[in-house]
């Protein structure tokens, strides 16, 4: 069966800091992952996906994640935050077929100034 | 304007009664799905379907009911026998195909008073 972690709860970056959030999945084969974002009271956004070929992904809003699979990783990246980035943030893994997502416990996000 | 409903975006219920959260979407996706989520855990799937009049049991089905009686609906029913049905319910559709990627609705609050 599959599963994801995001081992950080809760992350405080300054504005205009990098940011990276973690991510390990364990699947038997080549994963479809995911990450999405949510504000508070609303549903998910998808940022990013990776299914194959080139292990680096871009996204919207800026952010990027990069697939290892020798560490079963997929951790989201950010250069430089902004206010608008607060929110949760899930991590999501899907089998060949992705009819069903695994979704992690999800990474809330605050940005100070 | 393409995209999942749910309605309606809160809801209130006494203990005991039965209630149906509403799945609309206009996407002409085939395959929708049922998320649950609490604090801390991430999102839980309740029930998916990837055809019309078919649907399957996700990780926490117990005392849930669902419908597929047209492709662009997909009705939740919180029955009397879910034990703790006070959660936030996500509801996402997905175009069948292996790399297609799951699009979630606004999400309806449920309190059970």
């Amino acid at each position: 069966a599959q599963s994801v972690t995001q081992p950080d709860i809760h992350i405080t970056v300054s504005e205009g800091a990098s940011l990276e959030l973690r991510c390990n999945y364990s699947y038997g084969a080549t994963p479809y992952l995911f990450w999405y974002v949510q504000s508070p009271g609303q549903g998910l956004q998808l940022l990013l996906k990776y299914f194959s070929g080139d292990t680096l992904v871009q996204g919207i809003k800026g952010f990027e994640a990069e697939f290892k699979r020798s560490q079963s990783s997929f951790n989201l990246r950010k250069p430089s935050v902004h206010w608008s980035d607060a929110a949760e943030y899930f991590c999501a893994v899907g089998a060949g077929g992705n009819e069903k997502l695994t979704f992690g416990t999800g990474t809330r996000l605050t940005i100070i100034p | 304007d393409g995209g999942i409903t749910q309605s309606p975006k809160y809801l209130f219920r006494k203990e005991g009664q039965n209630v149906t959260l509403s799945c609309e979407q206009n996407l002409n996706h085939d395959a929708m799905y049922w998320y649950r989520q609490d604090p801390g855990q991430g999102l839980r799937l309740i029930y998916y379907s990837q055809i019309v009049n078919d649907f399957q049991k996700g990780d926490i089905a117990e005392g849930y009911s669902v419908s597929r009686e047209k492709k662009e609906s997909f009705p939740l029913t919180v029955t009397s026998a879910q034990k703790n049905p006070t959660a936030f319910y996500l509801c996402a559709s997905r175009r069948q195909g292996g790399t297609d990627t799951q699009y979630f609705g606004p999400g309806t609050r449920l309190t059970v008073l």
